[in-house]
């Protein structure tokens, strides 16, 4: 089974709008990471947050992680075109990260 | 994409063949994994390594192997290829355990 259920599906958003989007994954983990996916290419770590952090920025994203309800949030501030794309979150634990099923980003300019 | 290529990067090939999928690193990284991609399952985890000759099972193994005989190349076989089989696999790279990966291209695998 699956680590991670990200939530929603799918967003779309006005370009300069925040966008928001959730995670919960099922077992225990050392971090918690968050890909991006441009359509037909490889994943792209974003950024990793672990077990012991409750928020991290980096840029125009803003990750939390509550370890209790084992849920996780990326808000990407200030939206643009180029940020429509598919975003994974990836439980880090066991030696390996495994990841949910992906949030499909449509930003309209 | 941080020295990782993937060779196939198209593959047709029919049902009861076997493939092999190759996964070359220039990274001298220790963690190498091997995921498939489906809509709407996300990516799932094949198999992986976490050093030379040391693999172990992820949550979709069936009907694959995988070996690593020097630490920049990870392989993946399917012994016999099935329509179910028919996917994006994607290899990804790791300096450490559980940390930040690093993803290849993509192999675009149809079996007929």
């Amino acid at each position: 089974s699956q680590q991670g259920e990200e939530d929603p599906q799918a967003l779309s958003i006005q370009e300069g709008e925040n966008a928001t989007m959730n995670c919960s994954y099922k077992t225990s983990i050392n971090n918690l990471q968050w890909y991006r996916q441009n359509s037909g290419r490889g994943l792209v770590h974003l950024i990793l947050i672990r077990s012991n952090e409750r928020e991290k920025h980096s840029g125009r994203l803003r990750v939390t992680l509550d370890t209790s309800k084992k849920s996780s949030s990326l808000l990407i501030t200030a939206s643009r075109a180029a940020d429509t794309a598919s975003y994974f979150c990836g439980g880090g634990g066991y030696q390996k990260v495994t990841f949910g099923t992906g949030t499909k980003l449509q930003v309209i300019p | 994409d941080a020295g990782i290529t993937q060779s196939p990067r198209h593959k047709v090939t029919e049902t009861g063949t076997p493939v092999t999928l190759r996964c070359h690193q220039t990274e001298n990284h220790r963690y190498m994994y091997w995921y498939r991609q489906d809509p709407g399952h996300g990516l799932r985890l094949i198999h992986y390594s976490y050093g030379v000759k040391d693999t172990d099972k992820g949550e979709v193994s069936d009907g694959y192997s995988v070996s690593r005989s020097k630490t920049e190349d990870f392989l993946l076989t399917l012994e016999s290829a099935t329509s179910s089989q028919t996917s994006v696999y994607f290899c990804a790279i790791s300096e450490a355990r559980d940390e930040k990966l690093f993803f290849g291209s993509g192999t675009q695998l149809s079996v007929l």
